[in-house]
């Protein structure tokens, strides 16, 4: 699976948007982007993943560079409750993929 | 909607005890992942299965075990336990399909003491 690079942390104003870049320079045409997030040792959260279309959902925006190996994850209006590390992960498809964590972003969202 | 159930929630265990963490994915879903999450570290993959077959290894130490059963369910189960086996263990499923998400548990903690 491919490696992925993140910041290791990031602050966000409430009620402004988060933009959390990720780069996969060594994905692979069958490797898709998976974002998670992680709120204080509760289990990891699904929020969205795509292969090479952005990708919208009701939690956040995924964009995905034209030659992939870099995503940026939005969340369009940050909340205190968006406080928590983000993770981005490639995933091989084709098979039962695992997720293999990394070092995630730990974001901050202040009052 | 049912999300994974993982039990217990809480677990002590005294060295070289031995301890088996039990996961109940979502109806329908036919893989089953393990994570072990160590203070302060992100989780570290273990060993998943699909459709009752180990699919993929990780950092799985040989002291530990795992298997799917005939109704999906999973059971991680550890002998010979170390202080540095104290950490969360996940389990997530996902329907074994390509590239759908995986959701997971609250996680067992596990203390070694």
């Amino acid at each position: 699976d491919a490696k992925t690079t993140q910041p290791p942390s990031m602050d966000c104003a409430e009620g402004r948007a988060a933009n959390l870049p990720c780069n996969h320079s060594t994905i692979s045409g069958n490797e898709y982007v998976y974002w998670y997030r992680q709120i204080h040792s509760q289990g990891p959260q699904y929020i969205i993943h795509g292969l090479k279309n952005n990708e919208t959902n009701e939690m956040a925006s995924l964009i995905i560079t034209e030659d992939r190996k870099s995503s940026t994850l939005i969340l369009p209006h940050a909340t205190l409750r968006d406080t928590a590390v983000y993770y981005c992960i490639v995933r091989v498809g084709g098979s039962q993929g695992n997720l293999i964590f990394g070092k995630g972003t730990k974001l901050s969202v202040k009052p | 909607a049912a999300g994974v159930i993982q039990s217990p929630r809480h677990l002590i265990k005294e060295k070289r005890e031995t301890a088996t963490l039990k996961c109940y994915p979502i109806p329908r879903h036919d893989t089953v992942y393990w994570y072990q999450q160590g203070p302060g570290q992100d989780p570290q993959f273990l060993i998943s299965f699909y459709e009752k077959m180990q699919s993929d290894k990780g950092s799985i130490p040989d002291r530990f075990s795992a298997q799917q059963f005939s109704d999906y369910h999973s059971e991680l189960n550890m002998s010979s336990l170390e202080l540095g086996d104290s950490a969360l263990y996940f389990c997530a499923s996902s329907l074994g399909l390509t590239n759908t998400e995986a959701f997971f548990g609250q996680g067992t903690r596990l203390t070694v003491v």
